[in-house]
C-alpha cells in the first residue's frame, strides 16, 4: 500500500532534549511538508521541501530543523530551543504544484515535560 | 497575506440533518481550494477540492463550489450520519511551493 508513515505515534521527552520525528513516503512524491497542530487550532507549516537536498522554512521554523537526503524521507528534529514543543506533528507529501492535494500521515503526538 | 476563515464550532446536528460549514478566503492570485477531514487522533484526509472558479468538488455526499466573486468555498452535505462526526478544515494553496494555508477547523458532532 502506498502512503505516508510517521513513527512513533506517541513520543515523550524531557525538557532540554532534542527529539527527531520520522516521516517516510512511498508515493514517489517530490514535495514533503511538516505541520504543527495545537489543540482546537488549524495547522501551521514548519518546513517544506520540494526536492532532495533542498528545503525552506515555513511560518514557524524557529526551534526546528529538517533534512532531505532521500526523496522518501523527511525527518524533523525538535530542538531544545523550541519553547513550546508539545503538539501534534503531521507530515505530508504532494506530487507537484499547488493544484495538487497533499497527503497526510497519521501524525506523532509529542509531549515534553 | 493569504488566509482562510471558517465558522467556529462545534456544530451539533441530528442524524439526517443538513450540514453547512462556511469558509471564506483571502488570497493574492487564484488559489486551489480544499476541504480536509480529521477524525480523532488521526491525520488529515482530503475530502474534496476545486482548482478554479465555479468548479464544484464532491465526495461521499459532500459538495463545495469555488465562488470567486464571494471568495468562498462552503461545504455542504444533505443528510449527515453519525460517522461524519469529525473536524473539517478548509485550506488554500497558491504558491509554487504548494504550501497549504488552513482555516482553524470546525468540529462537527452528529447525534443519533
Amino acid at each position: 500500500d502506498g502512503g505516508i508513515t510517521q513513527s512513533p505515534k506517541y513520543l515523550f521527552r524531557k525538557e532540554g532534549q532534542n527529539v527527531t520525528l520520522s516521516c517516510e513516503q512511498n508515493l514517489n512524491h517530490d514535495a514533503m511538508y511538516w505541520y504543527r497542530q495545537d489543540p482546537g487550532q488549524g495547522l501551521r507549516l514548519i518546513y517544506y521541501s520540494q526536492i532532495v537536498n533542498d528545503f525552506q522554512k515555513g511560518d514557524i521554523a524557529e526551534g526546528y530543523s529538517v533534512s532531505r537526503e532521500k526523496k522518501e524521507s523527511f525527518p524533523l528534529t525538535v530542538t531544545s530551543a523550541q519553547k513550546n514543543p508539545t503538539a501534534f506533528y503531521l507530515c505530508a507529501s504532494s506530487i507537484g504544484d499547488h493544484t495538487y492535494e497533499q497527503y497526510f500521515g497519521p501524525g506523532t503526538r509529542l509531549t515534553v515535560t | 497575506g493569504n488566509s482562510v476563515t471558517q465558522m467556529e464550532g462545534p456544530v451539533t446536528l441530528s442524524e439526517e440533518a443538513f450540514l453547512t460549514i462556511n469558509c471564506t478566503y483571502t488570497a493574492t492570485g487564484y488559489p486551489s481550494l480544499f476541504w480536509y477531514v480529521q477524525y480523532p487522533g488521526e491525520g488529515l484526509q482530503l475530502l474534496l477540492k476545486a482548482t478554479k472558479a465555479d468548479d464544484k468538488g464532491s465526495n461521499k455526499g459532500f459538495e463545495a463550489t469555488y465562488r470567486k466573486e464571494t471568495t468562498s468555498f462552503h461545504l455542504e452535505k444533505g443528510s449527515v450520519q453519525v460517522s461524519d462526526s469529525a473536524v473539517y478544515f478548509c485550506a488554500l494553496s497558491l504558491t509554487a511551493g504548494n504550501k497549504l494555508t488552513f482555516g482553524g477547523g470546525t468540529r462537527v458532532l452528529v447525534k443519533p
